[in-house]
């Protein structure tokens, strides 16, 4: 199992510009999530999603859509980046809501 | 409003020795609590979950205990070794509508030096 993974693992973009952030996992899990981690802080949980065809917003929603077309595929879109949007993402998978939850290695995102 | 906080901020220990690190939780309703591992650029792994019913809980050197009625928890390493220099996350989950929250501390920064 390649486990969850994410890509790009870096990427700079200019404010205003659009892209989406990829995430895909093999183990099957019905959850998946989006979190942010900036310094000093905790990770904040973006979206999350219990399943293909359902979505939900967390804690710092704004500026970011997702979409479950499959189990699998959780991607994050920024529709219009921002610098406050600097971040490093990670996406994370698990097995019903109190499974284990496994995390991507992480896409380091600057917006200039 | 649920927070997790995490003490110290950072520390730095030799190689060889222990530590244990501590984690304050104010989270309800409380449904279990995790301490993960995360290492420079990349993603935290998972060290232990403790459930309401669970004092302490081993993997390997890692060893957590939990204290549900006080709500502390901490992680202690026992012989440190040079791998073991990353960042400690705590993180308490939350039931919230039937869906599991994880409200994460903002982590401990360990070095260990030879």
């Amino acid at each position: 199992n390649a486990g969850v993974t994410q890509t790009p693992k870096f990427q700079v973009l200019k404010t205003g510009q659009s892209m989406t952030l990829q995430c895909a996992q093999d183990m099957n899990h019905e959850y998946m999530s989006w979190y942010r981690q900036d310094p000093g802080m905790g990770l904040r949980l973006i979206h999350y999603s219990v399943g293909a065809g359902i979505t939900d917003q967390g804690e710092v929603p704004n500026g970011y859509n997702v979409s479950r077309s499959t189990t699998e595929d959780f991607p994050l879109r920024l529709l219009s980046a921002a610098p406050s949007q600097t971040s490093v993402y990670f996406c994370a998978s698990r097995k019903g809501s109190r499974g284990e939850q496994y995390f991507g290695p992480g896409t380091r995102l600057t917006v200039t | 409003k649920n927070q997790v906080e995490q003490s110290p901020q950072s520390l730095i220990i030799l190689e060889g020795k222990n530590c244990t690190l501590q984690c304050n939780y104010t989270v309800s309703p409380f449904s279990n609590l995790r301490w993960y591992k995360q290492d420079t650029g990349r993603g935290p792994v998972s060290l232990t979950i403790m459930t309401f019913s669970e004092n302490t809980k081993s993997n390997g050197r890692y060893t957590a205990t939990l204290d549900a009625d006080t709500k502390q928890s901490s992680l202690h390493i026992t012989a440190s070794q040079l791998s073991d220099s990353a960042s400690y996350i705590c993180v308490v989950s939350a039931i919230s509508g039937g869906y599991n929250k994880l409200i994460f501390g903002a982590g401990t920064r360990l070095a260990v030096h030879p």
